[in-house]
C-alpha cells in the first residue's frame, strides 16, 4: 500500500509565477490535510478536504491560496503570484475517514523556494 | 482557542542516556494527543498516540501518558540511540475538530555517540 505522495518534492518559482502543488493520498483515504512549515517554524494547518468538498479551511491565507480535491485526481494547492513568504515546506496528509482520533499520515512534503 | 507547548530545543544527549521532552495542550473538552518525529528532509511520521485520559501511547521504546489533570503529555525513552536524533513535534487534534492538527513548536533532539 502506497504512502501519500507529493509532487514535485522540490519547486522553484520566481515572485509572480504561480505554484502548484500536488498530493495523492494513501489507498483508501478520502480525507486530505495541507500544512505549512515556514523556516524555523512548527507546522500550522492550512486546509481540510474531503472529496470534492472543503471542510475547514481556516488556515488559508484569504488571498492567493486556494485547494482542491477533486472526484478523480490528486488534491491541488495552488499559490498564485508567489512571494518571498511563500517559501516552505508544504506538506499533505491523509486519513481515510476524518475521525479526530485518526492517525493523519504524511507525505515528504514540497519543498517551495520562492527567487 | 486550542495550543500545544513543548519545551524548546535543542535537546543534545549522549548515547544511552533518558530522554524527556516535555508537552502541555490547552483544549476544551478531550483531545487526541499524539507525538509525530521528523527526520531531516523527511516527513513526518507518527510516533505514538493516545485518545483519552490515563492511556499510556508507546512504540519503539518510547512512552507518552495522556494526562488530563496536568494537561501534559510528556514523550519519554529511557535509552536513546543516535539513529533517534531528529525533530519531536506534540500535536493535538480538538474534540469536534475534525481532522485540524494543531502542533507545538517542535523539539530537535540530537543524540551523540
Amino acid at each position: 500500500n502506497a504512502g501519500v505522495m507529493q509532487n514535485p518534492r522540490h519547486l522553484v518559482r520566481r515572485r509572480g509565477q504561480e505554484a502548484r502543488l500536488r498530493c495523492s493520498p494513501m489507498k483508501g483515504h478520502s480525507h486530505v490535510y495541507w500544512y505549512r512549515q515556514l523556516p524555523e517554524e512548527g507546522l500550522k494547518f492550512m486546509v481540510y478536504l474531503q472529496k470534492e468538498n472543503i471542510i475547514d479551511e481556516s488556515g488559508m491565507p484569504k488571498e492567493r491560496f486556494s485547494a482542491e480535491f477533486p472526484k478523480e485526481g490528486p488534491s491541488i494547492l495552488r499559490i498564485q503570484q508567489v512571494v518571498r513568504g511563500d517559501s516552505a515546506a508544504y506538506f499533505c496528509a491523509s486519513s481515510p475517514r476524518g475521525e479526530p482520533q485518526e492517525t493523519q499520515y504524511f507525505g515528504p512534503g514540497t519543498r517551495l523556494l520562492v527567487l | 482557542g486550542n495550543s500545544v507547548t513543548q519545551m524548546e530545543g535543542p535537546v543534545t544527549l549522549s548515547e544511552e542516556a533518558f530522554l524527556t521532552i516535555n508537552c502541555t495542550y490547552t483544549a476544551t473538552g478531550y483531545p487526541s494527543l499524539f507525538w509525530y518525529v521528523q527526520y531531516p528532509g523527511e516527513g513526518l511520521q507518527l510516533l505514538l498516540k493516545a485518545t483519552k485520559a490515563d492511556d499510556k501511547g508507546s512504540n519503539k521504546g518510547f512512552e507518552a501518558t495522556y494526562r488530563k489533570e496536568t494537561t501534559s503529555f510528556h514523550l519519554e525513552k529511557g535509552s536513546v540511540q543516535v539513529s533517534d536524533s531528529a525533530v519531536y513535534f506534540c500535536a493535538l487534534i480538538g474534540y469536534n475538530q475534525g481532522g485540524k492538527l494543531i502542533f507545538g513548536q517542535g523539539t530537535e533532539l540530537s543524540v551523540k555517540p
